[in-house]
């Protein structure tokens, strides 16, 4: 079973540039979700999406984050403006949908974000 | 809110010594806990998780005991290897409610021969 793809693993980019991740779940899973993880942190909740409708977005920095799910499968989280402390790993994740999963969540390798 | 406190690292030991590392919730509701780890240039992957009180999660050696009456989650083994040298995150969720998981700040392990 494929895991959880996502790209670009790395990038550079300076302040107030744009950037954008992919991430495609693993087959038949409902559920996808985006992480932040800044060094020496645990991961953050971004977004979480079920199907192709966000089921919470209350710590996504809406001024310069946004992310969609357009047809239920894979998802792009983009950052524009970037900040310096926007420097992290973002980590996407899927998992089945609310009413079967167990709470596991599948993680992809991530893509880490370095801003200068 | 829910949240996970995990005790600080790095945590350094010698290979088969005896390993805990401390984790502790605050959750309304009933939530399955979970050990995740981070091998060096791995993505975190599941390492074990226990969905009810007094509930015993287990694998690879390590083990965890879910104590609603603590509110703790620790994770133990017996006796380390070098390969167990990682970053261990303690998380919890709602999977009634479908909530994601809500992880610690992680503790690193590193163990030499």
């Amino acid at each position: 079973e494929a895991g959880v793809a996502q790209s670009p693993r790395y990038k550079i980019i300076e302040k107030r540039q744009s950037v954008a991740f992919w991430c495609n779940p693993i087959s038949g899973h409902a559920t996808l979700y985006w992480y932040q993880q800044i060094l020496g942190q645990g991961p953050k909740l971004l977004i979480q999406f079920q199907n192709n409708g966000v089921v919470d977005d209350s710590q996504l920095p809406k001024d310069r984050f946004s992310a969609e799910r357009l047809k239920g499968v894979d998802s792009t989280l983009k950052i524009q403006p970037a900040k310096l402390e926007d420097s992290a790993v973002y980590l996407c994740a899927s998992s089945l949908s609310a009413g079967e999963h167990t709470g596991e969540l599948f993680f992809g390798e991530g893509s880490r974000l370095t801003v200068l | 809110g829910d949240s996970v406190t995990q005790m600080e690292g790095p945590v350094t030991l010698s290979e088969e010594a005896f390993l805990t590392i401390n984790c502790t919730y605050t959750a309304t509701g009933y939530p399955s806990l979970f050990w995740y780890v981070q091998y060096p240039g791995e993505g975190l992957q599941l390492l074990l998780k226990a969905t009810k009180a007094d509930d015993k999660g287990s694998n690879k050696g390590f083990e965890a005991t879910y104590r609603k009456e603590t509110t703790s989650f620790h994770l133990e083994k017996g006796s380390v290897q070098v390969s167990d040298s990682a970053v261990y995150f303690c998380a919890l969720s709602d999977p009634r409610a479908g909530t994601a998981l809500i992880f610690g700040k992680g503790t690193t392990l590193s163990v030499s021969s």
